[in-house]
């Protein structure tokens, strides 16, 4: 398995207050993205990272900033909080060779904004 | 727009039998295109894949197929296992810029012992 490790697992937070997910991997992979997991939605591409400090949108980035300071660790920070940011949050890792985008995902975050 | 479609939220089988999935895309841009298996309170787990310079690809019980001019691809699992009872994914990709996947909507499959 790859080693991805998503932190914290489940989280119940405030509408308003600030909240940061991380991903820590051990596999010194490039490229790093964070989905989100609606009902009806499979999994949509909140922002990814394609090296340090080298960091760009998906299709649902608004309310959503990220940093990747070290290639093994990439955050999420929710600047403040809001119900329709409930979610499953899902980090995932590739190698992106050519011809090859298999990804690996981490477990997944479980947040729960009320 | 959602670029990468499955139009069956569930599948039903019987054990033993064949599970067909299907998945259609829109963007002709795609080049590789992925099936992901999914547990509740898991994360996806990689099952298979398929180069777009190809039509089809096996892998023990899985095979996908790959139909490029109607852009369609499908996930055939045979025989089915109850364990197969899970979320399948189908996710696509360019082999350019961000390589993230995109990722169909999920068919829940149920494999009846």
């Amino acid at each position: 398995d790859a080693g991805i490790t998503q932190s914290p697992r489940h989280k119940v937070t405030e509408t308003g207050t600030p909240v940061t997910l991380r991903c820590h991997q051990t596999e010194n992979h490039r490229y790093m993205y964070w989905y989100r997991q609606d009902p009806g939605h499979g999994l949509r591409l909140i922002h990814y990272s394609y090296g340090v400090k080298d960091t760009d949108k998906g299709e649902v980035s608004d309310g959503y900033s990220v940093s990747r300071s070290k290639t093994e660790d990439f955050l999420l920070t929710l600047e403040s909080a809001t119900s329709s940011q409930t979610s499953v949050y899902f980090c995932a890792i590739s190698a992106a060779r050519v011809g090859n985008t298999e990804a690996f995902f981490g477990q997944g975050t479980r947040l729960t904004v009320v | 727009d959602q670029q990468v479609k499955q139009n069956s939220p569930s599948l039903s089988v019987q054990e033993g039998r064949i599970s067909i999935l299907n998945c259609d895309y829109t963007n002709s841009m795609f080049d590789y295109f992925l099936w992901y298996k999914k547990y509740p309170a898991e994360g996806p787990t990689f099952l298979i894949s398929i180069s777009s310079i190809k039509d089809k690809n096996e892998d023990g019980r899985f095979t996908v197929f790959l139909n490029k001019s109607a852009k369609h691809l499908s996930l055939h699992i045979v025989p089915s296992q109850p364990g197969d009872s899970a979320v399948y994914f189908c996710a696509a990709s360019m082999d350019t810029g961000r390589r993230a996947l995109t990722f169909g909507s999920g068919t829940r499959l149920q494999v009846q012992p």
